[in-house]
């Protein structure tokens, strides 16, 4: 399978834990973006990387959010001190070098907090 | 920032042509649409992304009129499979909006 992968799919925490989530793009992918979707809604844009930089975290939800990529390959998002409202579907996507936004998505990774 | 808007939901029959529209009143001049599916627990799959006036592909086509605020994606002879939420994506350089989802309800 060589498209978006995510782990873990499902992840189940306390509130006050620490959490990460892997996304491992399309290889040559250079763009890597995540997203949360809460049910019902569309994907909510979170942040994105071109190669290892970040170029937009603004979106990020509050300073217990981060991101990196550190070699331009696969990504983590860490959510530190959850919180209940925290829970949702993590995203993450892939679009290719010169291609304007044909993001490919992976199948997300989703966090219930308890 | 280009806040986009779609109907909720939408039901038709099997065999019949859907035309589902998102409202993107602010959309920046880089700015590209892309449209997604989405079934449960699944990321959303691409459909079909276009610029500005008609894109066609196997599965879809995309409209676009001249001042770019709508955009209407067309699914032809839909079938149960296609049963689903449909999204579009207004996307720049440092911005991405989804709108809510548009539920497609295909019925025998």
């Amino acid at each position: 399978d060589t498209g978006v992968s995510q782990d873990p799919r499902h992840k189940i925490t306390k509130r006050g834990q620490n959490v990460t989530f892997r996304c491992d793009p399309i290889s040559e992918h250079n763009r890597l973006y995540w997203y949360r979707q809460t049910l019902g809604q569309g994907p909510e844009f979170l942040t994105y990387f071109q190669n290892e930089a970040q170029l937009e975290k603004s979106r990020l939800l509050s300073d217990r959010f981060s991101a990196e990529r550190p070699k331009g390959s696969f990504s983590t998002l860490e959510i530190q001190r959850t919180e209940q409202g925290d829970s949702a579907m993590y995203l993450c996507a892939s679009s290719p070098r010169g291609g304007v936004n044909i993001q490919y998505f992976g199948a997300g990774t989703r966090l219930s907090v308890l | 920032l280009a806040k986009t808007t779609q109907p909720i939901s939408m039901d038709s029959y099997e065999g019949q042509e859907v035309n589902i529209t998102c409202s993107h009143n602010n959309i920046a001049t880089n700015d590209y649409i892309t449209w997604y599916q989405q079934f449960p627990s699944q990321g959303p799959r691409f459909i079909i992304q276009g610029y500005k006036t008609k894109v066609t592909n196997e599965v879809a086509s995309l409209f676009i009129p001249a001042d770019r605020k709508s955009s209407t994606l067309s699914l032809p002879r839909v079938s149960l499979s296609d049963t689903a939420v449909y999204y579009c994506l207004v996307a720049g350089y440092n911005d991405m909006r989804f709108g809510a989802g548009t539920r497609l309800t295909v019925k025998p």
